[in-house]
């Protein structure tokens, strides 16, 4: 089973509105982390958020936020105010446990988000 | 400024060629990895290594070696024996503490590999 899923392939959204991108999750960990990554038509993988499941507030970077759901096992990234610099894939990823791991995570297929003017 | 060069943006392999995919940091972070992303795909982690001289197979390990001779160096080599090695690469690095760290990854621009 996939351990990150992102089900939508690609989403369009108008400049200056909200947009959310979907990530499911499935772990039996208790303690894990959620990342976030936009990938540019450049390639390079940027960093954008991250949540811990034990953080009780939902993760916030400037204009971007992470609408974490535990007992969902949803972390959907909302994009506030979209810009067309924001038009990328984004990714969703996790890693698991804290104990002897490698804290290695793992990665969602990716949403391509599309901004329009 | 701090970051991970990767070398070359762009590499064409013959067949029957070892091709040699360069990753370099200056985040003094001990852990670094590589992953090979194909179109409509994540990340499939290829090889990491937490520490220098030592280093773990990924999930797509066949037909790639690595070496970790110096902390800032973690060289991919695409042998022959990879046979679709067709891909975009990715290194990425971090630090390595436990106790539900963040443990982010930075990444590399990548390298885009082609079969001539």
């Amino acid at each position: 089973a996939q351990k990150i899923t992102q089900t939508q392939p690609g989403m369009f959204v108008q400049e200056k509105e909200a947009v959310t991108l979907d990530c499911t999750y499935d772990t039996s960990d208790q303690s894990y982390g959620l990342f976030w990554y936009k990938q540019p038509s450049s390639g390079e993988m940027i960093f954008l958020i991250y949540q811990g499941s034990y953080d009780e507030q939902n993760a916030t970077e400037g204009r971007y936020s992470l609408n974490f759901q535990k007992a969902r096992k949803s972390a959907n990234l909302v994009i506030s105010a979209s810009q067309l610099g924001d038009s990328a894939m984004y990714f969703c990823a996790m890693r698991e446990g804290i104990s002897g791991g490698s804290y290695i995570p793992t990665f969602g297929r990716g949403t391509s988000l599309i901004v329009h003017p | 400024d701090g970051g991970i060069t990767q070398s070359p943006k762009y590499l064409f392999r013959k067949e029957g060629q070892n091709v040699t995919l360069s990753c370099e940091q200056n985040l003094n972070h001990d852990a670094m990895y590589w992953y090979r992303q194909d179109p409509g795909q994540g990340l499939r982690l290829i090889y990491y290594s937490q520490i220098v001289n030592d280093f773990q197979k990924g999930d797509i390990a066949e037909g790639y070696s690595v070496s970790r001779e110096k902390k800032e160096s973690f060289p991919l080599t695409v042998t022959s024996a990879q046979k679709n090695p067709t891909a975009f690469y990715l290194c990425a690095s971090s630090i390595v503490r436990s106790g539900g760290a963040k443990n982010i990854q930075y990444f590399g621009a990548g390298t885009r590999l082609s079969v001539l």
